[in-house]
């Protein structure tokens, strides 16, 4: 079993839907927690990062988290079809290294 | 101003020889890393290194060996190329090696072929 387990897509939703993207992990050693947006081609880039439990809010962007169930959430809103991209949950432990431990990427596809 | 960046960007060699992939950052940080993103896109961590130290080194063979002449740089060269070390190589860098806040800047990747 893979630390941490995301469901690869892909996931195809029209302009303007909100879309859920989730990861689940296994160590609840976890303390931060990232999502990464991957366009084709490209390196990834931060989106939010969020510690321990709780929700973010970035524009239309919304991080949960939920360490009793060890389930991450990222939600966007009212999407674009300049979001298409593969979206990476990324974590990590609080002490030692900043060693980041990936999902898989789900794809997502928002169509016109 | 490119943050991170990799020369070269695509690298298509033949098996058994012997390539090298640089990474320089120009953000003042501390720490570099490099991973690897195979065909399914899964990205895991290979090395890390902190002021020229090596601070992270993740299950990988030997034919693989990090080298960083200074904190701004980080090389990586690979020895004997198989045909299972295709995939992209993404360099990052952070401004320490942990801590609260601490996120990763990546870089645009060399996509590395071997035939």
């Amino acid at each position: 079993q893979k630390e941490v387990e995301q469901d690869p897509g892909p996931l195809s939703v029209p302009e303007g839907a909100i879309v859920s993207l989730n990861c689940t992990y296994s160590n609840s050693a976890f303390q931060y927690f990232m999502w990464y947006r991957q366009y084709s081609r490209k390196g990834p880039e931060l989106l939010m990062y969020t510690y321990s439990s709780g929700n973010k809010e970035d524009g239309r962007f919304t991080a949960q988290v939920d360490k009793s169930s060890k389930y991450i959430s990222l939600f966007i809103r009212d999407s674009q079809p300049s979001d298409s991209a593969t979206y990476l949950c990324a974590m990590r432990f609080s002490g030692g290294y900043n060693k980041l431990i990936f999902g898989a990427g789900t794809r997502l596809a928002v169509h016109p | 101003d490119t943050a991170v960046s990799q020369t070269p960007k695509y690298l298509v060699t033949q098996m058994g020889n012997d390539k090298s992939i640089k990474c320089e950052q120009n953000l003042g940080h501390d720490t570099m890393y490099w991973y690897k993103q195979d065909s399914k896109k899964f990205l895991k961590i290979m090395f890390s290194y902190n002021n020229k130290e090596l601070i992270i080194n993740e299950t990988v063979p030997n034919r693989f060996s990090p080298k960083s002449p200074d904190k701004a740089h980080l090389n990586l060269h690979i020895n004997s190329l198989e045909l299972g070390d295709s995939a992209v190589y993404f360099c990052a860098s952070s401004q320490v090696s942990g801590g609260a806040g601490n996120e990763q800047f990546f870089g645009p990747g060399t996509r590395l072929t071997v035939l």
